[in-house]
């Protein structure tokens, strides 16, 4: 079977930083992806990595570890804005991804 | 630039009938895919195409059909809907198998009473 976990709900202030791991065990990997999804609008996309390590973009970053079957987002100096779900995905092949069940952020003042 | 379009917006269908989602692309993207949302859920891959004229199964394709007869065209059709497949259902892009990133479209909210 496929499957993907990351926590259902995460907490935090505006300013501060905040970690969301996921974890995967899927038939076929070609990377992680991690996609943000605002109430009521559609998945966007954050990062992909396909290779061992940490890719920054902005305040984002994303980290993978494919001997661990493990990767992570950080987001760093919250805002407002950045409530929403986030969900990691993996390619399993012709950018077929599998999708986790989400983590809902809340930011709070 | 549109982006990633799909028609409708809303549709409420009762059991038996039938329809067909239309999605549209502008960026002569070679791959396009069909997902569902279900309610606290991630999404599931539906169906999917690796260029015009082909199609292939994804992780929940029962129910469902799909045609890609031009590259920008991607049509989901329920042939007689039941109440499982109520959900939201997003259509997405993507360049190649190399790419790192899938563009979706505003998503489809679909009711079978």
């Amino acid at each position: 079977g496929q499957s993907l976990e990351q926590p259902s709900e995460v907490t935090a202030v505006e300013g501060a930083i905040v970690q969301i791991n996921c974890t995967y065990q899927t038939s076929g990997f070609y990377g992680l992806s991690w996609y943000q999804q605002h109430d009521g609008g559609a998945p966007t996309f954050l990062s992909y990595n396909a290779l061992d390590g940490l890719e920054e973009t902005g305040r984002f970053s994303s980290f993978l570890s494919r001997s661990d079957s493990y990767g992570y987002l950080l987001l760093q100096e919250l805002q407002m804005k950045d409530s929403a779900s986030y969900f990691c995905a993996v390619n399993t092949g012709f950018q077929k991804l599998v999708f986790g069940t989400g983590t809902r952020l809340l930011v709070s003042p | 630039n549109a982006g990633v379009t799909q028609t409708p917006k809303f549709r409420v269908l009762k059991t038996g009938q039938s329809m067909t989602l239309l999605c549209a692309q502008d960026m002569n993207h070679e791959y396009m895919y069909w997902y569902r949302q279900d309610p606290g859920m991630g999404l599931r891959l539906i169906h999917y195409s690796v260029g015009e004229g082909t199609t292939a199964k994804g992780e929940v394709p029962d129910g469902y059909n799909v045609s890609r007869l031009k590259k920008q065209n991607f049509l989901l059709g329920l042939e007689s809907a039941a109440p499982s497949q109520t959900s939201v259902y997003f259509c997405a892009s993507s360049w190649s198998a190399g790419s790192r990133e899938q563009y979706f479209g505003p998503g489809t909210r679909l009711t079978v009473t």
